[in-house]
């Protein structure tokens, strides 16, 4: 089946410093990527939806100039934390949809630990 | 706002018994309802998911069924197993699919030997 690969599984930064998250789509052209953001023990919250080759659209109160994404290519999108705080620490989960499919597959998910 | 309201929170059930999770939802624009299980420090691995044209669903020892006019689905799993121990979550989008999900808080299932 489709399989969506996030990297780094596991991060640490320090306060004040940005750090990348990348997901890619391994066996099929993602033209639309979700990232969730999940606190422990709660539930997935959308962050954003991104399209390639488009800007990024930024659910209700998530901070576009915080948390950038690119989605340069059908297979590959990004989530760059910038100047991450020790409140962004958090399990960090994309998705991916292929074009006309209605499947969505999600990634093993990034842990972001800001010390 | 809470547009997909799951429960219950946590269940246990025993092995071999028919575990329950309801969901309902409130945007009747949603088209794609799709069941979620989690494991600890995983993402999220879809289980089954089901549209609002068909009330039922069975894949293996999943089920899924599908009330429109109330506006609710529920998962069924048949036979549990201890395996089956994990956080479900329910999830609906518009679009059929083409937009971000919203989900439900999650259901910790705990199926006893």
């Amino acid at each position: 089946g489709a399989v969506v690969s996030q990297h780094p599984s596991r991060v640490i930064c320090k306060s004040g410093t940005s750090v990348k998250i990348e997901c890619r789509s391994l066996d099929f052209q993602a033209t639309t990527m979700f990232w969730y953001r999940q606190f422990p023990k709660q539930s997935l919250m959308l962050m954003a939806t991104s399209n390639e080759g488009s800007k990024a659209t930024y659910e209700q109160g998530v901070e576009k100039d915080k948390f950038l994404i690119n989605h340069a290519s059908l297979t590959l999108s990004t989530l760059t934390v910038t100047s991450a705080h020790p409140e962004d620490s958090s399990f960090y989960i994309c998705s991916a949809r292929g074009q006309g499919a209605n499947t969505i597959y999600f990634g093993e998910g990034s842990w972001l630990t800001v010390v | 706002q809470q547009q997909v309201k799951q429960s219950p929170q946590s269940l246990i059930v025993q092995k071999g018994g028919i575990s329950i999770i309801n969901c309902a939802y409130e945007n009747t624009a949603f088209d794609y309802f799709p069941w979620y299980q989690q494991f600890p420090g995983k993402g999220p691995a879809l289980l089954i998911a089901i549209r609002p044209d068909v009330s039922e669903k069975k894949e293996g020892r999943f089920t899924i069924s599908f009330n429109k006019s109330a506006k609710q689905f529920s998962l069924h799993i048949m036979d549990s197993q201890p395996g089956d121990s994990a956080t479900y979550f329910c999830a609906a989008s518009n679009g059929g699919g083409a937009d971000g999900l919203t989900f439900g808080k999650g259901t910790h299932l705990i199926i006893q030997p």
